[in-house]
């Protein structure tokens, strides 16, 4: 079968850092990728990897280990409105678009 | 960005009647579409892999009868309930590529549908 473990809820203050980590356990692996979906809203892009190793985007850095089936998204300088659902999703191999999600971090920031 | 459009947003009916669910991408062409189902506070679950001029390709235990899938142009999917019922209730999203990297999927914006 297919899993994605993520924690369920995160608690964190303004101006913090915080990492939020998935485990996965895929048939196919093409890349790992991270959306963020506000209340009601639709799930945004954050970040992909498809290789080991660090990709920064702004206060957003992901982070991917092969080997380990494993990655994280790590958010820095924490702010109020980074309060949402995160969401680590796989690609399947191929490359043909489909996306497994895991199961969703809530992130509350609070002051 | 390249943008999603969803349509509509809300939508509330009746036990046993249909509800079409729209889903275009405004300013690319996308030949592929994805459908995904939300539960409240819950993951998305892939329902369907939407192909322009062919058939959808259903996820296991996802019901085509039910769900029907029409990808009929390069900018347009769209998602039938049919004989909706209580337990149809759910968030729908939609999602395409082709705006951008291969590995960016853009969402459109769901469709909370109620049936009473």
């Amino acid at each position: 079968g297919q899993s994605l473990e993520q924690p369920s809820e995160v608690t964190a203050v303004e101006g913090a850092i915080v990492q939020i980590n998935c485990t996965y356990q895929t048939s196919g692996f093409y890349g790992l990728s991270w959306y963020q979906q506000h209340d009601g809203g639709a799930p945004t892009f954050l970040s992909y990897n498809a290789l080991d190793g660090l990709e920064e985007t702004g206060r957003f850095s992901s982070f991917l280990s092969r080997s380990d089936s494993y990655g994280y998204l790590l958010l820095q300088e924490l702010q109020m409105k980074d309060s949402a659902s995160y969401f680590c999703a796989v690609h399947g191999s191929g490359n043909t678009g489909k996306l497994i999600f895991g199961q969703g971090t809530t992130l509350q920031v609070k002051p | 960005g390249a943008v999603v459009s969803q349509h509509p947003s809300r939508v509330i009916c009746k036990s046993g009647t249909s509800v079409k669910i729209e889903c275009r991408s405004l300013d690319f062409q996308a030949t592929t579409m994805f459908w995904y189902r939300q539960f409240p506070k819950k993951s998305l679950m892939l329902m369907a892999t939407s192909n322009e001029g062919s058939k959808a390709t259903y996820e296991q235990g996802v019901e085509k009868d039910k769900f029907l899938i029409n990808h009929a142009s390069l900018t347009l999917s769209t998602l039938t309930v049919t004989s909706a019922h209580p337990e149809d209730s759910s968030f729908y999203i939609c999602s395409a590529r082709g705006g951008g990297a291969d590995n960016e999927a853009f969402f459109g914006q769901g469709t909370r549908l109620t049936v009473v």
